[in-house]
């Protein structure tokens, strides 16, 4: 069965860089993946996909400080130069014949 | 610019039913699969529901199965979800979201309508 597992909660101080990881069920570590950010009280929105070579593709206007990786069945999220409205909810998503499959989120508290 | 707006949510008691729509613009609505996806009051994302761009393929999750369907009206660039036999924990935000052409992810989220299932 595909699934995506996050760590619960991360967190960095403000202006350094934090490294998210999602991590894919055994024997379906080839697939790609999409991070997705939620704000506080607003609804989802796209990052970017990263596939398992650990090439990634941005979402429209997603800022240079925002990056993906890949090693194994572990998919990354880096974001550096920690800004105040980066704290926010992370989620990793993968898609499979007939099911979409979300992590459980990370929240990520900027100190 | 791509916009996704979501309506139709509101209170419901347990075994009603309820019909949310999604208002599409800013880009061609007919060529993008779609899908909608719940987060329960403080919880995270589940999806619950994927349409092909024609509408000849769609997928639903087991938790509403046979209980809720996903159509679209590619004229009226609209995305639709019927949901019956509401129970309690379909309690949740629902966002109409865009399947990226890249394959994988979502690369477009709307708002989001609240359904409150309680009696």
């Amino acid at each position: 069965q595909l699934v995506l597992t996050q760590s619960p909660s991360a967190s960095a101080s403000l202006g350094a860089s934090v490294k998210l990881t999602c991590t894919l069920t055994s024997g379906h570590s080839n697939y790609a993946i999409a991070w997705h950010q939620q704000q506080p009280e607003q609804g989802p929105r796209y990052l970017m996909k990263v596939n398992s070579d650990g090439s990634h593709s941005k979402g429209d206007g997603i800022p240079d400080r925002f990056s993906g990786s890949s090693s194994g069945a572990e998919r990354f999220l880096t974001i550096s130069s920690l800004q105040s409205e980066d704290e926010a909810d992370y989620y990793c998503q993968t898609w499979d014949t007939g099911t979409v499959v979300f992590g459980g989120g990370t929240k990520l508290t900027v100190l | 610019e791509v916009q996704l707006v979501e309506s139709g949510g509101g209170l419901v008691q347990p075994g009603g039913s309820l019909r949310l729509s999604c208002a599409a613009s800013g880009f061609t609505f007919s060529s993008y699969e779609m899908n909608w996806v719940r987060q329960a009051p403080g919880k995270g994302l589940e999806w619950v529901s994927y349409i092909s761009s024609s509408g000849s393929t769609i997928y639903y999750a087991d938790s509403v199965k046979g209980r809720f369907t996903i159509s679209r009206d590619n004229a009226k660039n609209s995305l639709y979800l019927q949901m019956n036999s509401l129970r309690a924990e379909d309690t949740a935000v629902y966002y109409c979201a865009r399947s990226s052409s890249l394959g994988i992810g979502f690369d477009y989220w709307g708002q989001g309508t609240l359904v409150t299932v309680s009696s």
